[in-house]
């Protein structure tokens, strides 16, 4: 199993840009989530999905979105890139239920200038 | 509200001296607590469950749950262990959300 694979692995965009994070997780977890990594701030959650076609904002959702067409893959949406949105993603994925434990993917730094 | 408190941005220690990375937390149930650990250039990866109650690489941690604490603990450091701690909290909230505190860096010096 790959596990959690996150791409792109660096990424650089304009202000006003737009983008895409992909996800995908092969190890057939509904849960899946994403934060974000400020440097001192630790991680904040941005949106989650408990199943394909379900997702719901975390703590900092503003300026971005989500969607969950399978149980794979659930990717992450920058319409109008900003500086504040300048951070390292990493998106997790769990079982339902029982065991707890969340899997990271290795994360995609972004830069937005 | 759920709140997740690493008091030490950065705790700095020679090899073979004890660690001790501090966590506080604020809930008002049963929370499920966790120390999540990154390594440079690695993706986080999961330490230790206060449920399972097991040592993983000589850390252990012990919920307190009178003082609200759940503190790592190893007795001697290894320059190996230098990394990012997380401590992190779930509530047994809808979809297994985690809460973080803001980690610890531990550097462990030859």
């Amino acid at each position: 199993n790959a596990g959690v694979t996150q791409t792109p692995k660096f990424r650089i965009l304009k202000i006003g840009q737009s983008m895409t994070l992909q996800c995908t997780q092969d190890m057939n977890h509904n849960y899946m989530y994403w934060y974000r990594q400020d440097p001192g701030m630790g991680l904040k959650l941005i949106y989650y999905s408990v199943g394909a076609g379900i997702t719901d904002k975390g703590e900092v959702p503003n300026g971005y979105n989500v969607s969950r067409s399978t149980t794979e893959d659930f990717p992450l949406r920058l319409e109008l890139a900003a500086p504040s949105q300048t951070s390292v993603y990493f998106c997790a994925s769990r079982l339902t239920g029982g065991e707890s434990t969340q899997y990271f993917g290795p994360g995609t730094r972004l830069l937005v200038l | 509200a759920q709140r997740v408190t690493q008091p030490e941005k950065l705790l700095s220690v020679f090899k073979g001296a004890p660690v001790e990375l501090k966590c506080n937390y604020s809930y008002s149930g049963s929370p499920e607590l966790f120390w999540y650990v990154q390594y440079s250039r690695q993706r986080l990866q999961l330490l230790l469950r206060h449920i399972s109650r097991e040592s993983i690489k000589g850390f252990t941690a012990d919920l307190n749950k009178g003082e609200t604490s759940f503190h790592l603990k190893k007795p001697f450091a290894q320059e190996e262990d230098s990394a990012m701690y997380y401590c992190a909290l779930s509530g047994g909230n809808q979809g297994g959300k985690l809460i973080f505190g803001q980690g610890t860096e531990l550097s462990v010096k030859p």
